[in-house]
């Protein structure tokens, strides 16, 4: 089955504890991107990546990296969580920008107190 | 300043009823416009995308209308089920080539009661 694979699906930490959501992908999409989605603000874009060891930042990059050594695979890290990056995150695959969708994962619910 | 603005924030209707969401956008330039419906806690998912030269766009119930002229789009719902509730989310493109950037509204929820 062709899906966009996120884990984990909820994680509770402390701030300053390293730690990475992983996203794969099996559809063989070069663009991958992350989003953090909160309430009254909507789907913000974090970082993508438009093909294989190609990254650039989103609109909201600060507190997170990212790194795409393999096609399928795109995680998220954040090296010294704070509270405010409690959030809704999810990861997405595309064919391209053209007039491709959006393939969305299943989300990662993440609360950092 | 690009942008992407959904009405109306939410919505109420009954089962079986039609409804219509509104987008407008000032985004340019335009490389094509999509709708999402996002389950609560669940990722989006694709509805539909309409490039500049298409003007109705359907996907099973759902209906997509675009008037680039006066960037405007809509989203019409037919015979509404309980399984339409959800956040439906209007999404602009907007560069050309490789860089293109996605504008995402803030979405219309939708709730459909029995």
């Amino acid at each position: 089955e062709a899906q966009v694979t996120q884990n984990p699906r909820y994680l509770i930490t402390v701030t300053g504890k390293k730690l990475t959501v992983t996203c794969s992908q099996n559809m063989n999409h070069e663009y991958m991107s992350w989003y953090r989605q909160d309430p009254g603000l909507g789907l913000r874009q974090i970082y993508y990546s438009m093909n294989v060891e190609v990254t650039d930042k989103g609109d909201v990059p600060e507190g997170y990296k990212v790194s795409r050594k393999e096609k399928r695979n795109f995680p998220l890290i954040l090296e010294s969580p704070s509270p405010n990056q409690t959030s809704l995150y999810f990861c997405a695959s595309s064919l391209g920008l053209l007039n491709s969708p959006l393939h969305f994962g299943n989300g990662t619910r993440l609360t950092v107190t | 300043k690009n942008q992407v603005e959904q009405s109306p924030q939410s919505l109420i209707i009954l089962e079986g009823k039609n409804c219509t969401l509104q987008c407008n956008y000032t985004v340019s330039p335009f490389s094509n416009l999509r709708w999402y419906k996002q389950d609560t806690g669940r990722g989006p998912v694709s509805l539909t995308i309409m490039t500049f030269s298409e003007n109705t766009k359907s996907n099973g119930r759902y209906t997509a209308t675009l008037d680039a002229d006066t960037k405007q789009s809509s989203l019409h719902i037919t015979a509404s089920q309980l399984s339409d509730s959800a956040s439906y989310i209007c999404v602009v493109s907007e560069g050309t080539g490789n860089n293109r950037k996605l504008i995402w509204g803030l979405g219309t929820s939708l709730a459909v009661n029995p």
